[in-house]
C-alpha cells in the first residue's frame, strides 16, 4: 500500500481482556517497529522486526506483550490480560532499510491504534 | 543511555511569524542522527527534518530549519512564516545508527511540544 496501515483505529478493552493490534507496512519494507505512546508522552520503543525475525524486543514492558510478523509483512502486537496502564497509542513504523541504516531513508509511521483499557 | 529533553510543553505563535522549539539531548556517541517529527491530531508521525551529527551545516527544508549545536547537544527547530496547518505536537528524536541489535537504530523521543498557530 501507499502508507502504513494500522487497525483498529480505536480499541476499548475491559481489564483482563486480550487484544490484537494489526500493522500493515509499506510493501517491501524490511524493517518494522512498534512504539507505545502514553498520553502526553513521546513514543517509546517496544520491538523491532527485520523481515520475519524479531531482532529486538527489549522494549516490551512485560511478558503479556507479544509481537509477530510470520511472513515478513503484516505484524500483530498482542497484549494479554490487559491492564489500565496499557492504555496508550500503539504506533507502527516501517522502513525499506534495516535498522540503523533506515536513518538514511527515514521511517514511515502509521496513524496508530488508541487502546483504552477500562 | 541517550535521553532527549524538550523543555517547552506548549508554544503558540501568530500566523506568518517565526517560532523556535527547543531540544537538548544527552549521548556519549559521536555519530548519530537527530530528527523533528510532527504529530497532528491524526496521530501519524510525519518527518519534518533530519540532521546528521557529522555534518556541520544546519539542515533546512523549506520553512523549517534547525540550529544544531553539537558541543552543547542542542537541536532547535525554527519554523518561519508559520501556517495554521503547522498546529500539531512536535517531537525531537535521537537515533544512534547501527546495523546490530540493542538500542542502535531505535528512535528515542522527547515528550513533545504542543504548537498552536493562531490566526
Amino acid at each position: 500500500g501507499a502508507g502504513v496501515s494500522q487497525s483498529p483505529r480505536y480499541k476499548v478493552a475491559k481489564r483482563g481482556q486480550d487484544v490484537a493490534l494489526r500493522c500493515d507496512p509499506i510493501s517491501g519494507h524490511v524493517s518494522l517497529f512498534w512504539y507505545q505512546q502514553a498520553l502526553g508522552q513521546g513514543p517509546e520503543f517496544l520491538t523491532y522486526f527485520q523481515n520475519e525475525a524479531q531482532l529486538d524486543k527489549s522494549g516490551l514492558p512485560s511478558d503479556r506483550f507479544f509481537a509477530e510478523r510470520p511472513e515478513g509483512s503484516v505484524s500483530t502486537l498482542k497484549i494479554q490480560r490487559t491492564q489500565q496502564e496499557d492504555s496508550a497509542v500503539y504506533l507502527c513504523a516501517s522502513s525499506q532499510r534495516f535498522k540503523g541504516g533506515a536513518s538514511n531513508y527515514g521511517y514511515t509511521f502509521g496513524s496508530g491504534t488508541r487502546l483504552t483499557v477500562v | 543511555a541517550q535521553t532527549v529533553t524538550q523543555s517547552q510543553p506548549e508554544m503558540s505563535v501568530q500566523e506568518a511569524e517565526t517560532v523556535t522549539l527547543s531540544c537538548t539531548y544527552d549521548t556519549s556517541e559521536n555519530n548519530y542522527y537527530l530528527f523533528w517529527y510532527k504529530q497532528p491530531p491524526s496521530r501519524q508521525m510525519i518527518l519534518v527534518i533530519r540532521q546528521e551529527a557529522y555534518k556541520q551545516q544546519n539542515a533546512t527544508e523549506n520553512r523549517f530549519s534547525v540550529n544544531f549545536q553539537k558541543a552543547a547537544k542542542s537541536f532547535s527547530l525554527k519554523i518561519s512564516d508559520s501556517q495554521l496547518g503547522d498546529t500539531a505536537m512536535y517531537f525531537c528524536a535521537f537515533m544512534n545508527p547501527g546495523d546490530y541489535g540493542g538500542s542502535q537504530g531505535n528512535l528515542i523521543f522527547g515528550k513533545g511540544t504542543k504548537l498552536s498557530v493562531k490566526p
